[in-house]
């Protein structure tokens, strides 16, 4: 089935831990992002992919790092969380940045992540 | 900087009652406005791409209305199923490139039988 996966679907996490979100899509989509989805701030993007090989800031990129060595896989590491990373995070994936008609996001299911 | 703005917050109608969502958007260039349907638990889920001032889309009991200040989603003749949170972001124009949408906080939508 087509589509974006993400793991793991929920994760409980010290603080001060070290955390990979893993993100996989199979649409051959250019680019890939990740937001973060908190009560009453709805979703923000931390950071994006316009393609393999680059990366770009979101609107909150701190305490946050990503990569992209292929078009599939675009992971999302906490370095050191902090109890303030508690939130749901969704990978999103789209055609072709920049051009008319590729520009709709796709959402995978979501990981929960629980910092305490 | 763009903003995205969503009204009511929640809303509760009776199955078959008619109603709209507003989404107000203050955007330079905008490329595109994004309605998503949300479950709980679920990731968002796309519902229609509105380009240009008078462009409207169907699906279903739900169209999606653009002008050049707002969007509505007007729902008609709901059903329980109808239920969910629905979203809104904006596209605006190109800042070091990429597609950089700006979301609205959501209409939680209920309908009731």
């Amino acid at each position: 089935i087509a589509g974006i996966t993400q793991a793991p679907t929920s994760q409980i996490l010290a603080a001060g831990r070290r955390m990979t979100l893993r993100c996989t899509q199979d649409m051959r989509h250019n680019a890939m992002y990740w937001y973060r989805q908190d009560l009453g701030l709805g979703l923000r993007l931390i950071h994006y992919s316009n393609t393999a090989g680059t990366t770009g800031k979101g609107e909150v990129p701190d305490g946050y790092s990503v990569s992209r060595a292929n078009t599939d896989d675009f992971p999302l590491t906490l370095a050191s969380a902090v109890p303030s990373q508690t939130s749901v995070y969704f990978c999103a994936s789209s055609h072709r940045p920049g051009l008319a008609g590729g520009n709709e996001q796709f959402f995978g299911p979501g990981t929960r992540l629980t910092v305490l | 900087e763009d903003q995205v703005t969503q009204s009511p917050e929640a809303l509760r109608l009776q199955e078959g009652e008619s109603s709209s969502l507003n989404c107000s958007y203050t955007v330079s260039g905008l490329r595109g406005l994004f309605w998503y349907r949300q479950d709980p638990g679920k990731g968002p889920e796309f519902l229609f791409t509105l380009y240009s001032a008078g462009e409207e889309k169907e699906k279903e009991r739900l169209k999606a209305t653009l002008t050049k200040k707002e969007s509505f989603l007007h729902i008609t003749a709901p059903k329980p199923e109808d239920s969910a949170t629905y979203l809104c972001a904006a596209l605006g124009g190109l800042t070091g490139g990429g597609n950089k949408l700006t979301f609205g906080t959501g209409t939680q939508l209920k309908v009731e039988l």
